[in-house]
């Protein structure tokens, strides 16, 4: 049962660009939601979190947007650099309980020149 | 400072065989997580230790075990390896176990 989905395995974007991850999840009980961006090799890197108590974030480049009644989240990168190309997943937790995370399967993102 | 570290980076291991892995938090934190990443999946939480307890454990067998440290290292402990035990072991730690996770860059462990 996967209750966070990245329905989307891939994207492409040029260089300067918007890029845009989606992520659906089904447990309404989650509230709190994180972005990770993983190079190979290495392990995820945070990038960028949400509360349930907001629907937008912005660090940067980086903003997640969080529509609770659809259960959807987005993450949008403005504008894109060739060095964003990684894969990136979306996590969930429970309230208070940021101890286990449920991640997706990831959307492996290539930025071209 | 120093990020999570983990140990060894790859691993070749045979079915029935028995393994560990080490992870050393980042300083100051004193929560440690495992999750497993098999090829095509994404990351699935197996254990939260947190000052020396087990706090939480994903849907693994028991044959998944593992322990924290008084200085909060942890180990990860697998017992009569399977072949669909060949995965990437992450480790993460964080202040609490309701702060942002930080992850190592995992152990690839392979099965044959």
């Amino acid at each position: 049962d996967q209750q966070v989905k990245q329905n989307s395995p891939s994207l492409s974007v040029q260089e300067g660009r918007i890029s845009i991850l989606n992520c659906d999840y089904t447990n309404s009980m989650f509230d709190y939601f994180l972005w990770y961006k993983k190079y190979p090799a290495e392990g995820p890197t945070f990038l960028i979190s949400i509360s349930s108590i907001k629907d937008k974030n912005e660090d940067g480049r980086f903003t997640v947007f969080l529509n609770k009644s659809a259960k959807h989240l987005s993450l949008h990168i403005v504008p894109s650099q060739p060095g964003d190309s990684a894969v990136y997943f979306c996590a969930a937790s429970r309230a208070g309980t940021a101890s286990k995370l449920t991640f997706g399967t990831g959307t492996r993102l290539q930025v071209m020149l | 400072e120093a990020g999570v570290t983990q140990s060894p980076t790859h691993l070749i291991k045979t079915r029935g065989q028995q393994v560990t892995l080490r992870c050393s938090p980042i300083s100051g934190h004193t929560s440690v997580y495992w999750y497993q990443q098999a090829l095509g999946l994404g990351l699935q939480f197996l254990l939260w230790y947190d000052e020396g307890e087990e706090r939480n454990r994903g849907n693994f067998p028991p044959r998944f075990s593992g322990r924290q440290f008084p200085n909060y290292s942890s180990e990860l402990n697998v017992n009569a390896l399977e072949l669909e035990d060949s995965a990437l072991y992450l480790c993460a730690s964080s202040l609490g176990g309701t702060d942002t996770q930080y992850f190592g860059p995992g152990t690839r462990l392979t099965v044959l």
